[in-house]
């Protein structure tokens, strides 16, 4: 089983959609959690980080479930700039490696 | 520059030949990341380095893979008698730990290696 897990999808959405992404990870140890976003050959960029009490930033919503080791992330009002791969990725440990989940897949199409 | 550099962007190269890349973080950052990623899965944690020291270096995918940063400052990731399997973006990130406090994870825009 993979420690981060993700649906690769692809998500096809129109423009204005609500699109949701799930994640789960198998260490109930993990400590800080995150949302990446990676255009097509590009590095991974911050998104957003993802905390307990959730966390939101313009169009873009973040929540942890510890409990359910559950992470999510909710798009409203999707924009044709927002087609992108998003990871999740989780911190196990003191030395700060990031542990990436395989990607999902947005396409947000006119 | 106040970006992570990495160098080349593009590597070709016939298997069984050996290759190195560079990598140069934010200068003021004091760790250091390699990372490995094929396509259509997510970053692969390779191996960091706390200034000069490696700390780990237990998920190298195999003995042909070794890096190494000798002044604290840049790294080099060399793999050995490449394998049309080592082809991948290998990517590069640089962070700044205190005693309590991580800052600035930051990756640059990666090696691509095609092994042909």
């Amino acid at each position: 089983r993979k420690e981060v897990e993700q649906d690769p999808g692809p998500f096809n959405v129109p423009e204005g959609a609500t699109v949701a992404f799930n994640c789960t990870y198998s260490n109930s140890a993990s400590q800080s959690f995150f949302w990446y976003r990676q255009d097509c050959r590009k590095e991974p960029k911050l998104l957003m980080s993802v905390y307990s009490s959730g966390n939101e930033d313009g169009r873009f919503t973040a929540q942890l479930n510890r409990a359910s080791q559950y992470i999510s992330l909710l798009i409203r009002d999707s924009k044709l700039s927002d087609s992108a791969t998003y990871l999740c990725v989780v911190i196990f440990n003191a030395g700060n490696m990031l542990t990436f989940g395989g990607g999902t897949r947005l396409m947000v199409k006119p | 520059d106040t970006g992570v550099s990495q160098d080349p962007r593009h590597k070709i190269t016939k298997r069984g030949q050996n290759v190195t890349f560079r990598c140069d973080p934010i200068s003021e950052h004091n760790r250091l990341y390699w990372y490995r990623q094929t396509l259509g899965q997510g970053p692969e944690f390779l191996t960091y380095f706390q200034n000069e020291a490696q700390l780990e270096k237990s998920r190298l995918l195999s003995d042909r893979f070794s890096a190494e940063r000798p002044k604290g400052s840049f790294s080099t990731l060399e793999i050995q008698r490449t394998e049309q399997g080592d082809s991948a973006m290998y990517l590069c990130a640089s962070s700044l730990i205190s005693r309590t406090s991580s800052y600035g994870y930051t990756f640059g825009s990666g090696t691509r290696l095609t092994v042909v």
